[in-house]
């Protein structure tokens, strides 16, 4: 079964730390991986998209990908209270005629002042 | 840009009765639309995925005849809840694309059913 998975929560850090966020997934033909942050009783709103192996940096956040391992995670440097949200892991998988994106259950992340 | 609207934002009904939710993305062509349903404390379920003028495709569990999906065009789709019931209390969120981009979303749909 297709599927995404991320790691436990909740996750609390203090103000200033890294909080590093880790998903894996079970699609080994997935080509493009995707960071949403989404606050309570909000939408989801995009953090980072990665496709290629490796790192790749946004400001704060760098989000990394190993397709051998099937495995995409997301540091945030110098974490900020406003960070305090639930991350979600978003994966591309293709259908027999279509691709559709999954959502992992999400991380609830806590940065604490 | 990749602006995604959704409306209503929230809406109460009673049992039995249905409700249309539409998406419209403002700033750009949206080849596929995809609506997602989640639950308190759980994560985003994809309920199906829709390309303009074709049917939708529905994820397995989801019904179709109650969760009417409509993508007339490459910036409107709309679902309608028909018959909606309590259990039907959710959070609708769609999202958009462009081909490859990253989905865009909309603010979400709070429906619930009395």
């Amino acid at each position: 079964q297709k599927e995404v998975e991320q790691n436990s929560g909740p996750l609390s850090v203090p103000e200033g730390a890294i909080a590093s966020l880790n998903c894996t997934y079970s699609d080994r033909v997935s080509q493009s991986f995707f960071w949403y942050r989404q606050y309570s009783g909000k939408s989801p709103e995009l953090i980072m998209s990665i496709y290629s192996n490796g790192d790749k940096e946004d400001g704060r956040f760098t989000a990394q990908l190993n397709k051998a391992s099937q495995y995409v995670s997301l540091l945030i440097r110098d974490s900020q209270p406003s960070d305090s949200a639930t991350y979600l892991c978003a994966v591309e998988m293709r259908e027999t005629s279509y691709d559709k994106v999954i959502f992992g259950p999400g991380t609830s992340l806590s940065v604490i002042p | 840009g990749a602006v995604v609207s959704q409306h209503p934002s929230r809406v109460i009904c009673k049992s039995g009765t249905s409700v249309k939710i539409e998406c419209r993305s403002l700033d750009f062509q949206a080849t596929t639309m995809f609506w997602y349903r989640q639950f308190p404390k759980q994560s985003l379920m994809l309920m199906a995925t829709s390309n303009e003028g074709s049917k939708a495709t529905y994820e397995q569990g989801v019904e179709k005849d109650k969760f009417l999906i409509n993508h007339a065009s490459l910036t409107l789709s709309t679902l309608t809840v028909t018959s909606a019931h309590p259990e039907d209390s959710s959070f609708y969120i769609c999202s958009a694309r462009d081909d490859w981009s990253p989905l865009h979303f909309g603010n979400g749909t709070r429906l619930t059913v009395t």
